[in-house]
């Protein structure tokens, strides 16, 4: 079945830094991987999502890049503020019936002021 | 609209003891899924459904059992409730069984197994 790997687990940036979390999958046909946010306590939201048509997507100060080639996708997220601070997963899939996400394991973001 | 509604919040349980999870949906989406949640480990699949009647294994099944007799409820049982399953479980759907659209996740059931 398909794994995910995320990297790193924990990321510390300061207020208004960029931040970076990667991920490989190891299945060559996945093709949707989104991105969720975790705050506390509080249940996953999906934040941006790519599919294996696109190279790169941007939502405001969000951003995902994916190399099939390599196998790996980026969330990027630029001029980081407080609400920033939450644990990202990523997840891959394969498109058909009954498809199943799988997750990476997460990484823990604090923007520190 | 509710969207994922998941029921109780926490639950706390012996050794052996049995107990469902609810999860019921109101977006007549047709696909519903059980995660838990464990420390370092992110979300890992227990049991999907893809529609009414029909139902199959995640990563972890073991100890757990599914049922959906309707489209708008899938409830998650525990057998003989052991330690390790002591996690937080999410419920999640999506509108279709096929894969590229977003999943909505409930807002989950903190479970402490003694």
């Amino acid at each position: 079945g398909e794994n995910v790997e995320q990297h790193p687990s924990t990321l510390s940036v300061q207020e208004g830094d960029s931040a970076v979390i990667k991920c490989t999958y190891s299945d060559s046909a996945s093709n949707y991987f989104p991105w969720y946010k975790q705050e506390l306590g509080k249940r996953p939201q999906l934040i941006i999502d790519i599919r294996s048509n696109v190279g790169e997507k941007k939502d405001q100060r969000i951003a995902v890049t994916l190399n099939k080639t390599a196998k790996h996708f980026s969330l990027h997220i630029t001029e980081t503020q407080p609400e920033d601070s939450a644990v990202y997963f990523c997840a891959a899939s394969i498109s058909g019936t009954a498809s199943k996400l799988t997750f990476g394991t997460g990484t823990r973001l604090q923007v520190t002021l | 609209n509710a969207g994922v509604t998941q029921t109780p919040k926490f639950q706390v349980l012996k050794t052996g003891q049995s107990m469902t999870l609810q999860c019921a949906q109101d977006m007549n989406h047709e696909y519903m899924s059980w995660y838990r949640q464990d420390p370092g480990m992110g979300l890992r699949l227990i049991h999907y459904s893809v529609g009414a009647g029909i139902t199959d294994q995640g990563e972890v099944p073991n100890g757990y059992n599914v049922s959906r007799s309707t489209t708008e409820d899938f409830p998650l049982r525990l057998l003989s409730a052991a330690p390790s399953q002591t996690s937080v479980y999410f419920c999640a759907t999506r509108r279709t069984a096929s894969s590229n659209q977003p999943q909505h996740f409930g807002d989950g059931t903190r479970l402490s197994i003694l």
